[in-house]
């Protein structure tokens, strides 16, 4: 089975630092790797898809990068609505695979 | 776009049941579409994709078979059959659109509860 491995699992941060988040495949994924928020109660939304892609209507401070196992998401200025649950997710093959989480929470 | 599950509800433990995910705003017959679901208080499973009309089908379980996906394309249709229920099937159960790699639309999730 394909393991996704998300650290760190929790992060305490202030509202203007910068955040990175990474996740780690135990089989390659190419570059077929997406990031969704997800907030208390809600459904999750897509940040960005094929690793490095910014769904449209996603603000700019969130990016990411990487490729085969080894991948990042990072919020370049963190804001008070981004204190949420972040979840990698592999599309490689189906089944798809979703990292553990991490949540994000203020420092 | 809208994503509505329905179906979720109380069931034995060992029961069945299936739950369903009406879909409008976009052309869902040209789109790859899952199930994926939450546990109370854990982090998000991806449980099933189906293609376009069906052919292909990929579970999380695919060797024991609880989980059955598929669609009718006349009705907008998805719907997620779970077999065999044990108390840790007990989730919100969303239905998502899986095409390109992405999930670019999310349902509001319907809650599945399995207890005696």
């Amino acid at each position: 089975d394909v393991q996704m491995t998300q650290s760190p699992s929790f992060l305490s941060a202030s509202v203007g630092d910068r955040v990175t988040i990474t996740c780690r495949a135990s089989h390659t994924t190419d570059r077929r790797l997406s990031w969704y928020q997800q907030k208390p109660g809600r459904a999750p939304q897509l940040l960005i898809y094929d690793a490095s892609n910014l769904q449209s209507g996603v603000p700019s401070r969130f990016s990411g990068s990487g490729s085969g196992t080894d991948f990042t998401l990072t919020i370049s200025s963190l804001q008070p609505e981004d204190f949420a649950t972040y979840y990698c997710q592999r599309t490689y093959s189906a089944p798809w695979t979703f990292g553990q989480g991490t949540k994000v929470e203020i420092k | 776009v809208q994503l509505v599950e329905s179906g979720g509800q109380l069931v034995q433990p060992g029961g069945s049941l299936r739950i369903s995910c009406a879909a409008s705003g976009f052309s869902f017959r040209n789109y790859w579409m899952g199930w994926a679901r939450q546990a109370p208080g854990k982090g998000l499973e991806w449980v099933a994709n189906i293609n376009q009309d069906g052919s292909e089908k990929f579970s999380v379980d695919s060797d024991k078979g609880r989980f059955i996906i598929s669609r009718d394309n006349a009705q907008n249709s998805l719907y997620l059959q779970i077999n065999s229920l044990r108390a840790e099937d007990t989730a919100v159960y969303y239905c998502a659109s899986a095409l390109d790699f992405r999930s670019e639309f999310w349902g509001q999730g319907t809650l599945v509860t399995v207890s005696s």
